[in-house]
């Protein structure tokens, strides 16, 4: 099965900058899915990554780099409603239609 | 608003009994996912169907059962109960069931505590 590794908690103080980062399992890569979660709400998407590279959306930047297994979450600006937990996610290479989510990282932004 | 409609939002039940937790989802969608969400754990697959068949299993336990019916709504069955079945339950839909890029749209969830 496939087994995603993400930090459980990062702190960052409001108007920096904060990466994190995500590891998985290569084989029969098919795609990678970054996540938001405010506590007791659903998950919304936030970026997909199937090719090497940086993906750039506003204050939001996904990473990937296939031969490593690696990704990373780049988020710029800070604000306090990035308080919240992101999700790295990818298909389990053994069934394309199973989306497998890793326990995610729980983001707390100090002022 | 995502567009997925799960109902009820929240809800207490007792050890050994049966709940039944029910996922609309957007409309033009014909792919539903639940999972299951356990407090300060990660979101757990637990099946996914496509246009009314089941398409991929999880560690989903056998007192649990899913069906999609024609109008593409869904529900999870949940059954003998236990305290450890208590846990936030999502459902999802997309478009189609396992296109590259296709993501996810969640509902709001449902709240299942059992007591």
């Amino acid at each position: 099965g496939q087994n995603i590794d993400q930090p459980t908690e990062m702190t960052a103080t409001e108007g920096a900058i904060v990466q994190i980062n995500c590891t998985y399992q290569t084989s029969g890569f098919n795609g990678l899915f970054w996540y938001q979660q405010h506590a007791g709400e659903a998950p919304t998407f936030l970026s997909y990554n199937v090719l090497d590279g940086l993906e750039e959306k506003g204050r939001f930047s996904s990473f990937l780099s296939r031969s490593k297994g690696y990704s990373y979450l780049l988020l710029k600006e800070l604000q306090m409603k990035d308080s919240a937990s992101y999700l790295c996610a990818v298909r389990d290479p053994s069934s394309a239609s199973k989306i497998i989510f890793g326990s995610g990282t729980r983001l707390s932004i100090r002022p | 608003d995502s567009g997925v409609t799960q109902t009820p939002k929240h809800l207490i039940t007792a050890t050994g009994q049966r709940v039944t937790l029910r996922c609309s989802p957007r409309s033009g969608d014909l792919s539903v996912y639940w999972y299951q969400q356990s407090l300060d754990q990660g979101l757990q697959f637990l099946i996914q169907y496509y246009n009314g068949e089941e398409r991929a299993k999880g560690n989903i336990l056998e007192r649990f059962s899913a069906q999609q019916f024609p109008d593409l709504h869904s529900e999870l069955n949940l059954s003998s109960l236990e305290l450890g079945d208590s846990a936030l339950y999502f459902c999802a839909s997309s478009v189609g069931s396992a296109g590259r890029d296709e993501k996810l749209f969640f509902g709001s969830g449902t709240q299942l505590s059992v007591l």
